[in-house]
């Protein structure tokens, strides 16, 4: 089973700054790695899937990129509405894995 | 818009079956596959298992002795039910649709899941 590790655990920062967000996996996952939020009491939404490809809907601000065991969820620019939690997932080997999430807080 | 909800039981006694159903509304379960997934609290996300609208199946080797999942397309819903439950087993659970692409040999399917329902959670307890 692929593991997948988030740092850091949380993350504490304004609105206007930009987020970068690492996952690392224990082996290479190659380009199938993809990104989620989850906002208390929601359910998780799909951001990024295959590494960089944004999900309908979601606004460019956000970017994936990485390949391989190294992945980053960038940011640009943090909205209110953009502090959650971000897990990552690998679907390169199943059972597909989770992160355990990365809290990005309000500073 | 395809909307997903987690119906049952919010409580299940020790070596009981959970059983959960999830109903798609504003939109067909046909020509999808469609997921189970779990939260305990405070923790990470855990992979379940998938059934196809045809019925075929796909679930976590850590989880396959004690899991179904079944669908009834004349309902729009698919089931899951996870039997021997102990007090590790409880968690939210959530259901949720694989997204489907098409290119010119036609529809294909890659497990991201999106949308995802609310999520019910449910205890293990005596």
């Amino acid at each position: 089973e692929i593991v997948l590790t988030q740092s850091p655990a949380t993350l504490s920062l304004s609105p206007g700054e930009r987020a970068t967000l690492s996952c690392r996996a224990s082996q290479s996952v190659s380009s199938y790695l993809a990104w989620y939020q989850q906002k208390p009491g929601q359910a998780p939404r799909l951001l990024i899937y295959d590494a960089s490809n944004r999900a309908t809907g979601i606004p460019a601000r956000f970017s994936g990129s990485g390949s391989g065991t190294d992945f980053t969820l960038t940011i640009s620019s943090l909205e209110p509405e953009d502090f959650a939690v971000y897990y990552c997932q690998q679907r390169s080997n199943w059972p597909d894995t989770f992160g355990q999430g990365t809290k990005l807080e309000i500073k | 818009q395809v909307q997903l909800q987690e119906s049952g039981p919010g409580l299940v006694k020790p070596s009981e079956t959970l059983s959960l159903t999830c109903t798609v509304s504003g939109g067909s379960i046909s020509s999808y596959y469609w997921s189970w997934i779990r939260q305990p609290p405070g923790k990470g996300l855990e992979w379940i298992g998938y059934i196809y609208y045809s019925g075929s199946t796909n679930y976590n080797p850590s989880l396959k002795s004690r899991v179904t999942i079944s669908v009834d397309t004349s309902k729009n819903q698919f089931s899951l039910k996870l039997s021997s439950v102990t007090a590790a087993d409880t968690a939210v659970y959530y259901c949720a649709r694989m997204l489907r692409f098409y290119d010119s040999s036609g529809y294909y399917y890659v497990r991201w899941f999106d949308p995802w329902g609310q999520g019910t959670l449910v205890t293990v307890s005596s």
